[in-house]
């Protein structure tokens, strides 16, 4: 089944204590990307990637790495994660590395941050 | 702001009503699309409707896009209480983004 997968589901954690969410896909889409969600301001971009090796910054990429060393995997990094940083999170790919065409989404990270 | 503006922010209707969203947005775009989320989940790619396109139907969905008003609406007919969920309308301004609304919340009433 072609999906977006992301872990874990929820997540919480203290300020400062370093974390991994991962997503992969399995559609060999060239596009990859990270959104956070809260309430109210819709979906903000935080990083996003066209290819292997290739990743930009979003409009909110404060607080957060990314990687694309493999085409399928994308991990969202918070290397020293702060309160402010309590959000719902997605990872979603696209098969077009411009990002002409739709994008999947993966479940949703809810990652809480004490 | 670059991204669409969804009007209205909720919405609640009779189960068998049409429900119309709307998305108006300020830049040019390549091509704009609707997402639907079910309370916290991820989100589901309704239709994509590109920029020389007016009209696209995708089973009881309906979307118009009138570019020189910078503006799109989904029409969902005959609306059941499944259908309950937010909408959201997302922008591709030909760049590596695509820029999300705030979102239309839905509610059908059975």
């Amino acid at each position: 089944e072609a999906q977006v997968t992301q872990n874990p589901r929820y997540l919480i954690t203290v300020t400062g204590k370093k974390l991994t969410v991962t997503c992969s896909q399995n559609m060999n889409h060239e596009y990859m990307s990270w959104y956070r969600q809260d309430p109210g301001l819709g979906l903000r971009q935080i990083y996003y990637s066209m290819n292997v090796e290739v990743t930009d910054k979003g409009d909110v990429p404060e607080g957060y790495k990314v990687s694309r060393k493999e085409k399928r995997n994308f991990p969202l990094i918070l290397e020293s994660p702060s309160p402010n940083q309590t959000s719902l999170y997605f990872c979603a790919s696209s098969s077009d590395g411009t990002v002409k065409e739709k994008l999947f989404f993966g479940s949703g990270t809810q990652l809480s941050v004490l | 702001s670059q991204q669409g503006e969804e009007d209205p922010q909720a919405l609640s209707i009779q189960e068998g009503e049409n429900a119309t969203m709307n998305c108006s947005y300020k830049t040019s775009i390549n091509n704009l699309q609707w997402y639907r989320q079910n309370s916290g989940r991820g989100l589901v790619h309704l239709i994509l409707i590109r920029s020389n396109e007016r009209e696209k139907h995708s089973g009881r969905l309906r979307v118009t896009l009138d570019t020189s008003k910078k503006s799109s609406s989904l029409l969902i007919t005959a609306s059941r209480a499944a259908d309950t969920a937010s909408y959201f309308c997302a922008l591709n301004t030909g760049g590596f983004k695509t820029i999300f609304g705030a979102g239309t919340r839905l509610f059908v009433k059975a």
